[in-house]
Order: C-alpha cells, then sequence, then structure tokens
C-alpha cells in the first residue's frame, strides 16, 4: 500500500528558530500533498494543499509567510514553521494523494510531527 | 457554512457492538471517509462511500445516506485496541477533505 513518511517525529525548538518538516511520499508520486494542523483534542486543520511545480494554496487565516511549503518533486513536501512561537506547538500531518488510488481519491498520513516550541 | 457532526465521546464493552454516527452539510458530496486515529498517531483509513447502502469489511461497516446527508461506522466485536478516535470526512465539490472533530470511543472490559 501507499506509504507516506515525515521527519522529524517530534522536535523541540527555542522561540524564534525555524523548524522544517518534510513529508515524503515513498512508494507512489505525489502531486498533491496536504498540510494539517491538530491541536489536542480537536479535529484535523487543513493548512494548505501542496502541488508539485507550483505555489501552494493555503486555506484562510493560514499565514503564507509563516508556514512556507515547497514541493520540489513529485515525491518530497516540506513545510517550515518561520519565527515559531510557543502557540505554534502542534501536531503537524501530512498527508498525500495517490493518483492510481482512482475515484476513490484517497489521502494516505504521514505519522506525525510533534512540534513543541519553549 | 460546512458542517459534520459527530458525538463527541462514546464508551463500549468489550466484544459488543458500537455505532458511530456521522451528519453532513457539504457544499456538493462527492465520497465519504472513515478513518481511525489513535492518540498521537496520524489517522488511517477505514472505509470509503460514495453510494448509498453498507460497504462491510471484517469486523467494521460504513453506510451512507445522500439523500439524509447521514453516515454511521459500525464496529462489531469490540476489541480493547478499538480504542481510538474515529473521525468522518466528506468530500466536498471542490474534492476537498472537510473533517469531522471526531468521536473518541472509550473500550471498557
Amino acid at each position: 500500500g501507499a506509504v507516506v513518511s515525515q521527519h522529524p517525529s517530534w522536535v523541540i525548538c527555542k522561540s524564534g528558530t525555524s523548524v522544517k518538516i518534510e513529508c515524503r511520499s515513498l512508494d507512489f508520486q505525489a502531486t498533491t500533498m496536504f498540510w494539517y494542523r491538530q491541536f489536542p483534542k480537536q479535529s484535523l486543520m487543513l493548512m494548505a494543499t501542496s502541488n508539485e511545480g507550483s505555489k501552494a494554496t493555503y486555506e484562510q487565516g493560514v499565514e503564507k509567510d509563516k508556514f512556507l511549503i515547497n514541493h520540489a518533486s513529485l515525491t518530497l513536501s516540506t513545510l517550515t514553521v518561520t519565527s515559531a512561537h510557543p502557540e505554534d506547538s502542534s501536531f503537524y500531518i501530512c498527508s498525500a494523494r495517490d493518483p492510481a488510488s482512482g475515484g476513490q481519491d484517497e489521502q494516505f498520513f504521514g505519522p506525525g510531527t510533534r512540534l513543541t516550541v519553549l | 457554512g460546512q458542517n459534520i457532526d459527530q458525538p463527541t465521546e462514546m464508551t463500549a464493552t468489550e466484544g459488543a457492538i458500537v455505532q458511530i454516527n456521522c451528519t453532513y452539510q457539504t457544499s456538493g458530496f462527492n465520497g465519504l471517509f472513515w478513518y481511525q486515529q489513535h492518540a498521537g498517531e496520524a489517522p488511517t483509513f477505514l472505509s470509503y462511500n460514495v453510494l448509498d447502502g453498507l460497504e462491510e469489511k471484517g469486523r467494521f461497516s460504513s453506510f451512507l445516506s445522500r439523500s439524509k446527508g447521514y453516515s454511521y461506522l459500525l464496529l462489531k466485536e469490540l476489541q480493547m485496541k478499538d480504542s481510538a478516535s474515529y473521525l468522518c470526512a466528506v468530500k466536498d465539490s471542490n474534492y476537498q477533505l472537510i473533517w469531522g472533530a471526531g468521536t473518541k470511543l472509550i473500550i471498557k472490559p
């Protein structure tokens, strides 16, 4: 089955620093990847849709200059949280759409990255 | 606006059956997903319904009624490992996934 990896699994950083999270589709090519954020006991919140070779589409209320997304290849998308602050502490999850899944258009999720900003 | 409603929390007994309901109001409909999410982990796919009716997959079944904007996930022969959150998500007319807040299922021995 389709596998998506994320790195790192968890990261602790100081306020004001930048953190990069990688999302890779391991056994399929993903033209579209999604970045979600999930706060404790809340549902997934879509942050942005990442399309290979073009600019990401950000959801309303998500600062594109703070959350930089790069989808440089068909198997890799990165999310960089710039100048992180404690309120950015959250569980960040990526997913990738497998074109081979046909009409179901299923999203396969990475294991998530837990970010803690001190 | 778009809205998906699920109960916040449910409790069931090991070996029993539980039904988790999901109602939705979205701009268009192109399918409904159920995902399972254990605490601190990413969601994993359980089922997909695009036509009315029941889809059975082992101990898990999912039902859809498009006219009623309603789905349920049925879990049989509950096991302790089924303790998790269950997320309902609808693909709208733009093929975006709209997520429910999830139902936390607690299984008691």
